[in-house]
């Protein structure tokens, strides 16, 4: 089955701490990205990356860092949370010929006190 | 950049009502228009798209007209149902190399059995 797997789902922690969220696709795109949620503000572009050791920033990448080592994977690391990422994250991902992001992971609820 | 407006943010209609979503761009470049929607709790989910070549497009009960002069789309439901009920997001893409996506800030549809 052609999926985005996002882990994990919820995520609690303290500012600071530095975490990972991970993001796997099963269907040799591309493309990928991480996008941020927020009331009223919709969904917006963190970081995206067109290959293999290919990432750039999207609209709002202040606090983030990605890597991507590996065509299926995608992980959006944050060094030091703070509060204003509080948020809910989505891992995207598309093959070249798509024109819009095709696959949405589960999204990952994440809050920082 | 693209900038997307879309309105309005809280939508109720009555079972069976027609609802309309309306979105509007900036960047005369932008040449694909597509509409997801997103469930309570869940990721979104592409629905409908029109290309900038296209100024109408229809799926049973889900249409999306496109106005290049004025540079605006718009998502039309007839015969509203429960499950309808959701938030729908538009997104501008501007074309060449990397597509990025810019989205709308989101409608809340409500619809009332």
């Amino acid at each position: 089955e052609a999926q985005v797997t996002q882990n994990p789902r919820y995520l609690i922690t303290v500012t600071g701490k530095k975490l990972t969220v991970t993001c796997s696709q099963n269907m040799n795109h591309e493309y990928m990205s991480w996008y941020r949620q927020d009331p009223g503000l919709g969904l917006r572009q963190i970081y995206y990356s067109m290959n293999v050791e290919v990432t750039d920033k999207g609209d709002v990448p202040e606090g983030y860092k990605v890597s991507r080592k590996e065509k299926r994977n995608f992980p959006l690391i944050l060094e030091s949370p703070s509060p204003n990422q509080t948020s809910l994250y989505f891992c995207a991902s598309r093959g070249i010929f798509m024109n819009t992001e095709a696959f949405f992971g589960q999204g990952t609820r994440l809050t920082v006190v | 950049g693209e900038n997307v407006e879309q309105h309005p943010s809280t939508l109720s209609v009555q079972e069976g009502d027609s609802a309309v979503i309306k979105c509007t761009y900036s960047d005369s470049a932008s040449n694909y228009f597509p509409w997801y929607k997103q469930e309570l709790g869940k990721r979104p989910q592409l629905i409908i798209d029109i290309r900038s070549n296209v100024g109408e497009k229809k799926d049973q009960r889900i249409a999306v007209t496109l106005n290049k002069t004025a540079k605006h789309f718009s998502l039309h439901i007839t015969e509203t149902q429960p499950e309808d009920s959701a938030v729908y997001f538009c997104a501008a893409i501007l074309s060449g190399g990397y597509q990025k996506v810019t989205f709308g800030t989101g409608t809340k549809l409500q619809v009332i059995p």
